[in-house]
C-alpha cells in the first residue's frame, strides 16, 4: 500500500532560518510525490512534486524538496523562512488518488 | 484561467437532511477527486471520475454517499440522510489526465455543519 508520514506535528522556525519539514514514503514501484500548503479556511495549494530526474525539486514561493531514495524520504525545505509561510503542509503521493500524510503545523516566528 | 470552483462554500443542515455539494473544474481537466478534511485530521479520499466514470466507489464512507458527474464537468457530491460526523469540509480537485503524475488543483471546500 502506498503511504506517507509526517513525522512533527508541528515545526517552529525563527522568521529568517531555514525550515524543513519531515516526510517519508512507501510504496511499491516509482513514487510520485507532492507537497500542498493549505492557508487557513482555504484549500490546498500545489508547491511542488517529484516524477522522476533530479533528485532536488524546486517549487512555488521559494520552496524545494529532496528525494532521497535510500532513505525513502521527500522533505520540504525552504533557505529563509517568512513568517507568511505559517501553515499546514502535507506530504503526498500518488497512486490514482493522492494518499496525504497527516500534515504539519508550520510557525514561524517574527 | 478559472481554478476548481466549489459551491456552497458554506452550508449548515440538521441532521437527517439531504446534501447536494457542487464541484465545477477547471476546463479541460478530464479526471475529478472528491476528499473529505474532518477538523484537525489529514485528508481522505471519497471518490475519483476519469470522464463521467467513477470506477472505484469504495472510498465513499457509506451508502448514504453518491456521487455524479456529468458532460465530463461539473460533479456533485450527496449526502443522504447526514448525520453529525459528516461535518466537514469537503474538497474537490481536478486534473488534467488520470496519470499518477499529474498535479491535482483543489477547490477552496465547501464547509458543511451538521446540527
Amino acid at each position: 500500500a502506498q503511504s506517507v508520514a509526517q513525522p512533527e506535528d508541528q515545526v517552529n522556525v525563527a522568521e529568517g532560518n531555514p525550515l524543513t519539514v519531515k516526510c517519508t514514503y512507501s510504496v511499491s514501484g516509482n513514487p510520485y510525490l507532492f507537497w500542498y500548503v493549505q492557508y487557513p479556511n482555504r484549500g490546498l495549494q500545489f508547491l511542488l512534486k517529484y516524477i522522476t530526474g533530479d533528485n532536488l525539486v524546486k517549487g512555488s514561493y521559494g520552496f524545494e524538496a529532496e528525494f532521497n531514495k535510500s532513505q525513502t524520504s521527500f522533505h520540504l525545505k525552504k533557505p529563509s523562512a517568512l513568517v507568511s509561510d505559517s501553515a499546514l503542509y502535507f506530504c503526498a503521493v500518488c497512486f490514482q488518488k493522492l494518499v496525504f500524510g497527516t500534515g504539519t503545523r508550520l510557525l514561524v516566528s517574527p | 484561467g478559472a481554478g476548481v470552483s466549489q459551491s456552497p462554500s458554506n452550508k449548515v443542515t440538521e441532521k437527517g437532511k439531504d446534501v447536494e455539494l457542487r464541484c465545477d473544474p477547471i476546463s479541460g481537466h478530464t479526471a475529478l477527486y472528491w476528499y473529505r478534511q474532518r477538523l484537525g485530521q489529514g485528508l481522505e479520499f471519497l471518490i475519483y471520475f476519469q470522464g463521467n466514470s467513477a470506477p472505484d466507489k469504495s472510498g465513499l464512507p457509506s451508502d448514504r454517499f453518491s456521487a455524479e458527474r456529468t458532460g465530463e464537468s461539473v460533479s456533485t457530491l450527496t449526502i443522504q440522510r447526514t448525520q453529525q460526523e459528516d461535518s466537514a469540509v469537503y474538497l474537490c480537485a481536478s486534473s488534467l489526465a488520470l496519470l499518477y503524475q499529474e498535479t491535482q488543483y483543489f477547490g477552496p471546500g465547501t464547509r458543511l455543519l451538521v446540527l
